[in-house]
């Protein structure tokens, strides 16, 4: 499969515990952006990646979340101390570098996060 | 704050009935709109809209953009049960850094056009 992997697909925590997600992108994908998508709204935002640099994070990204990608190519989605409010999918996306015509983000399955 | 509002947030039809599903946004550095369609899983690709006018195609749906009125629409024609989706509605904006090198598009989603089709 040479799709966008996510890893776990469903994770349910205690409230408190850290978990962490893993994406791996398209290769030769050097985008790779996360979202977060609760029941009956669409994915907000969260962060980008250009490469290894983090070039963007939304403001919902809380102090308790990390987002890494060390060496451009899968990256890490981090929820420190998680709360019941962090339920939701976390969906990671990749594309290929911006041209004139326009690029397509591929999305990944998602992984579920429930916090109990 | 880029926006994008989908409408109805919710919708109910029999099948072979047309649909026509909104979307209207407010960004700054407009680059592209796209349409997705989500089943339980992750959001696919539908159609990316660039220039005004030009409607894209794909079997029973098509999609038309109005830069100047900044809204789009997603029709679907002669719905079939296998259409119950949501769909979504993504704006594309941003730059490329004037120094320094590198870029800030971001992808903005609306809350999605929940499709029910009953048979």
């Amino acid at each position: 499969d040479t799709g966008v992997s996510q890893d776990p697909r469903h994770k349910i925590t205690k409230r408190g515990q850290n978990v962490t997600f893993r994406c791996d992108p398209i290769s030769e994908h050097n985008r790779l952006y996360w979202y977060r998508q609760t029941l009956g709204q669409g994915p907000e935002f969260l962060t980008y990646f250009q490469n290894e640099a983090q070039l963007e994070k939304s403001r919902l990204l809380s102090d308790r979340f990390s987002a890494e990608r060390p060496k451009g190519s899968f990256s890490t989605l981090e929820i420190q101390r998680t709360e019941q409010g962090d339920s939701a999918m976390y969906l990671c996306a990749s594309s290929l570098p911006r041209t004139v015509s326009g690029n397509t983000i591929y999305f990944g399955e998602g992984s579920w996060l429930t916090v109990v | 704050e880029d926006k994008v509002v989908q409408s109805p947030l919710s919708l109910v039809v029999h099948e072979g009935d047309t649909v026509t599903l909104n979307c209207s946004y407010e960004v700054t550095n407009f680059r592209s709109l796209l349409w997705y369609k989500q089943e339980k899983k992750a959001p696919t690709f539908l159609f990316m809209l660039t220039s005004s006018g030009i409607e894209k195609k794909s079997g029973r749906l098509s999609s038309i953009l109005d830069k100047k009125e900044l809204f789009s629409i997603l029709n679907i024609t002669a719905t079939q049960t296998g259409d119950s989706a949501i769909y979504l509605c993504a704006v594309e904006s941003g730059g490329r850094f004037v120094t320094g090198g590198g870029s800030n598009y971001k992808l903005t989603f609306g809350k999605g056009t929940l499709l029910t089709v009953n048979p």
